[in-house]
């Protein structure tokens, strides 16, 4: 089966800028992550989608960061304006939510944001 | 919310010696506990996961266990190979039914397998 597919792969931007990053997930898959991995840590859980609903964003910085996941497939996570710490690889995940089932969390392979 | 602690930050051992990370975690109602493996500039993979029903699971050359009463857990390798050199992650998650894992993530272990 496909993966989970993310665009662009790397993007660089000033500081104030505005970006945006796309994912789609595994098909079928109905939960959908985005995660925060600054160099040298690890992934950080911004937001997390069930269909089309969000199950938690406690951890997004929403005044500057936001996320939609229309019709419950693709998603696009949006950094308005970008700062200098948001410079990091940014994760999308996507999960099958099977009753007893394994629930794996499969990654995409990251855009990496390099904000000057 | 929950807090996951890892050690060491890096690790190096001899090709064929076992490697043993450990962590920490603090909400005791966490009951799914992953592993994952990053190789540089590539994506997290899952390499094994335990349940907090039980105490230890193991998959080859990888094992993991798991200490509920003392909320922590490790991950085993034995006879490292070169390949095995990566980061590797623990997590711990209230895992929900059908409303999936909000993972926390240790701060990660960089493996080094030497020949």
């Amino acid at each position: 089966e496909a993966g989970v597919a993310q665009s662009p792969r790397y993007k660089i931007i000033e500081k104030r800028q505005s970006v945006a990053f796309w994912c789609n997930p595994i098909s079928g898959h109905a939960t959908l992550y985005w995660y925060q991995q600054i160099l040298g840590q690890g992934p950080k859980l911004l937001i997390q989608f069930q269909n089309n609903g969000v199950v938690d964003d406690s951890q997004l910085p929403k005044d500057r960061f936001s996320a939609e996941r229309l019709k419950g497939v693709d998603s696009t996570l949006k950094i308005q304006p970008a700062k200098l710490e948001d410079s990091a690889v940014y994760l999308c995940a996507s999960s099958l939510e099977r009753s007893g089932g394994a629930n794996e969390q499969f990654f995409g392979p990251g855009t990496r944001l390099t904000v000057l | 919310g929950e807090n996951v602690e890892q050690h060491p930050s890096t690790l190096s051992v001899q090709e064929g010696d076992s490697a043993v990370i450990k962590c920490t975690y603090s909400d005791s109602a966490s009951n799914y506990f992953p592993w994952y493996k990053q190789e540089l500039g590539k994506r997290p993979q899952l390499i094994i996961d335990i349940r907090s029903n039980v105490g230890e699971k193991k998959d080859q050359r990888i094992a993991v266990t798991l200490n509920k009463t003392a909320k922590h857990f490790s991950l085993h390798i034995t006879e490292t190979q070169p390949e095995d050199s990566a980061v590797y992650f623990c997590a711990a998650s209230i895992r929900r039914e059908a409303a999936g894992n909000k993972l926390t993530f240790g701060g990660g272990t960089r493996v080094l397998v030497k020949p």
